[in-house]
């Protein structure tokens, strides 16, 4: 019984350079959330996915940063352009929705040099 | 826009006490979820426990119980018998039932279970 699956679990980017994260829901999950944790705060959403479709983004800055949850594969962040205020640990969290409890991934921890 | 308030940056508590963590919330909506997530040195966030706000009775899992105040919007969560494992961050969350289903996240308690 698998739970949510992030990857890579460490990423060391250059500045300038585009970071991607990927992210697989639990089984039977069809709802993502993408959320940005700085070094001693609590996480912040970013965005929220359905198959194909992005929820909300309100969270997402306006640039540089994109995602999407194909109809197949895995959920991606895409982070271009990357600058040290990226560096970050992202965690993927999934969930049936309705709402429902969401489930973390294990996090991927970016570092920008 | 709502917001999670956790005033204790750090606590402390001996093996098999009982220690209280607090949580307050700010919300104009009635209907909600509340969650404390845990978050050890590993980093893996993980689900303590889950109040549903339409529910009157607190919730309970083994351990850790809640004391949920809907009026007072207080949310803490108490830790019974401490065990060395529950050293850990822990973060207290709120989840609007209608609209988008995001969760807004305190900053976190860091708490440490002494020997």
């Amino acid at each position: 019984n698998a739970g949510v699956m992030q990857n890579p679990r460490h990423l060391v980017r250059r500045r300038g350079q585009e970071a991607r994260l990927r992210c697989s829901p639990m089984k039977g999950h069809s709802h993502v959330y993408w959320y940005r944790q700085l070094p001693e705060e609590g996480l912040k959403f970013m965005v929220y996915l359905q198959k194909e479709n992005i929820i909300d983004e309100s969270g997402m800055p306006k640039e540089r940063f994109s995602a999407e949850f194909p109809k197949e594969g895995p959920s991606i962040l895409r982070i271009q352009q990357v600058v040290r205020g990226d560096s970050a640990a992202y965690f993927c969290a999934s969930s049936r929705g309705q709402p429902d409890t969401q489930y973390f991934g294990p996090g991927t921890r970016l570092t920008v040099l | 826009a709502q917001t999670v308030t956790q005033s204790q940056p750090e606590m402390s508590v001996q093996e098999a006490e009982t220690v209280t963590l607090s949580c307050t919330y700010d919300t104009s909506e009635n209907n909600y979820y509340l969650f404390w997530y845990k978050q050890p040195p590993s980093r893996q966030m993980i689900l303590v426990i889950r109040q549903e706000a339409y529910k009157q009775q607190n919730a309970t899992e083994n351990r850790f119980s809640v004391n949920f105040q809907k009026a007072a919007k207080s949310f803490s969560l108490k830790i019974s018998d401490s065990q060395l494992g529950d050293t850990a961050m822990y973060f207290c969350a709120f989840m609007n039932q209608g609209g988008s289903e995001k969760l807004v996240f305190g900053k976190g308690t860091k708490l440490t279970v002494n020997p």
